[in-house]
């Protein structure tokens, strides 16, 4: 089966443009969750999907956002691209809320 | 407030020893415990839970245990191979009194290194 898969890989952009991510979950689970993880914060919880509802939000501005589709796909938007943003996006799925998360290889966003 | 934390940030260790990541949390309400495993240019990956109605959950090499008079997790991977090495994380999930408030809670994690 394959795990979740996150694309793209690598991402530089420049400040003040916007970004969107994509995380596709594992087979047949219904839930995404997003993290961003700097070395500085560690892993933080952005927001967490399940049937295409977002159930729960981190401390994140509004600049984060995200939805889910009807495959269980989801994306992660960031607009308004700061500096600070730079950092590794984690998607990780899971059969349903409270249940284990498995996680994709992330996508590596640099702001310039 | 709400926030797992590592008590050391590094731990080096001998091939085939035996190895103990620590780990602290502060919400007591919390009822499920993950630990997961980081190796370089990868995301976390699962090595084993525990609820918080266990007090020990034994994997394969690996022994989570819970006390949570003191609020505390370990980590126990035994006969330590290079393989091991990798930044460990534990995580807490907050649930939020029974509500949908599923989200993990990470500490800053404890880079494990293993010397051949």
């Amino acid at each position: 089966k394959a795990g979740v898969t996150q694309t793209p890989r690598y991402l530089i952009k420049t400040r003040g443009q916007q970004v969107t991510l994509s995380c596709s979950p594992i087979s047949g689970h219904r839930s995404v969750s997003w993290y961003q993880q700097t070395p500085g914060q560690g892993l933080q919880f952005l927001f967490e999907y399940f049937s295409e509802t977002q159930r729960n939000k981190g401390n994140f501005p509004g600049r984060f956002s995200g939805r889910q589709f009807s495959n269980s796909r989801s994306e992660m938007n960031v607009s308004t691209l700061e500096l600070g943003d730079s950092a590794l996006y984690l998607c990780a799925s899971s059969l349903g809320q409270g249940m284990i998360q498995y996680f994709g290889a992330g996508t590596r966003l640099s702001v310039l | 407030g709400e926030s797992v934390g590592l008590h050391l940030p590094t731990l080096s260790v001998q091939e085939g020893d035996n190895s103990i990541i620590n780990c602290a949390y502060s919400n007591s309400a919390s009822d499920y415990f993950i630990w997961y495993k980081q190796e370089s240019g990868k995301g976390p990956q699962f090595i084993i839970d525990i609820r918080s109605n266990m007090d020990k959950r034994q994997g394969q090499r690996v022994t989570v245990l819970l006390n949570k008079t003191v609020k505390h997790l370990s980590l126990q991977i035994a006969a330590t191979q290079p393989g091991d090495s990798a930044v460990y994380f534990c995580a807490e999930d907050l649930r939020g009194g029974g509500g949908s408030n599923y989200k993990l809670t990470f500490g800053k994690g404890t880079l494990l290194t293993v010397n051949p």
